[in-house]
């Protein structure tokens, strides 16, 4: 059973850093892109940011650009999200997101629906 | 960026009607790259339909997903009373994957 577990959230001043993190289980981690998406209060979903599977290449919203960096520990089956110089309009619970895949000759291709996600953790940017 | 504008906003039905879903791209999704979500307050999305028309693992029959191009749409056949909720969809096929603004089912 594909298990996505966040942790990290928590309340911060504008102009502040937090760390997320996204324990694993379920699957072969090393094998799949992931993803972070995000949901502001009562708001709709917006996706922030990707991450292949060798972490080699990573995808941002143009929002988060510059202030967020995503990146994985295969050896640990996590994911993380560190988030600086945050802003109100960053508060949101943000959802660590497996995307789908396609297999192709042997090749595990992303496809960056999200298939399982994690319960969310809360990030409240205020003063 | 691909705008999906979803249609209507709210939708008030029965359990047991049907309910038809529309999702609207501002330009062509590339291969059919579309999902439908669904959420309930308090809980992640949930994923019911990706590549316009595909059921995910354990979704039931009576959720389908259909269209092309830049009209697609999300149709429960007989609403349970379960399936009063929002649903999102989202494009996968350009750089940046981008989800539309929802459609609330509610009882009326």
């Amino acid at each position: 059973e594909v298990q996505l577990l966040e942790s990290g959230g928590g309340l911060v001043q504008p102009g502040g850093s937090l760390r997320l993190s996204c324990a694993a289980s379920g699957f072969t981690f090393s094998s799949y892109a992931m993803s972070w998406v995000r949901q502001a209060p009562g708001k709709g979903l917006e996706w922030v940011s990707s991450i292949n599977s060798g972490a080699g290449s990573t995808y941002y919203a143009d929002s988060v650009r510059g202030r967020f960096t995503i990146s994985r520990d295969n050896s640990k089956n996590t994911l993380y999200l560190q988030m600086n110089s945050l802003r109100a309009e960053d508060t949101a619970v943000y959802y660590c997101a497996k995307p789908g895949a396609e297999t192709i000759f042997g090749l595990v291709i992303p496809r960056y629906y999200f298939d399982f996600w994690g319960q969310g953790t809360l990030v409240t940017v205020s003063s | 960026e691909i705008v999906l504008t979803q249609s209507p906003g709210t939708l008030s039905l029965s359990p047991g009607e049907r309910a038809t879903l529309s999702c609207r791209a501002s330009q062509s999704v590339s291969s059919s790259y579309l999902a439908w979500y669904q959420q309930k307050p308090g809980q992640a999305p949930r994923l019911l339909i990706y590549g316009a028309s595909s059921r995910a693992t354990g979704i039931p029959d009576r959720f389908s997903g259909s269209g092309s191009g830049t009209d697609f749409t999300l149709t429960i056949s007989r609403l349970e009373p379960e399936d009063f909720a929002v649903y999102y969809c989202q494009q996968y096929g350009s750089s940046s994957p981008d989800f539309g603004g929802g459609t609330k089912v509610e009882i009326k």
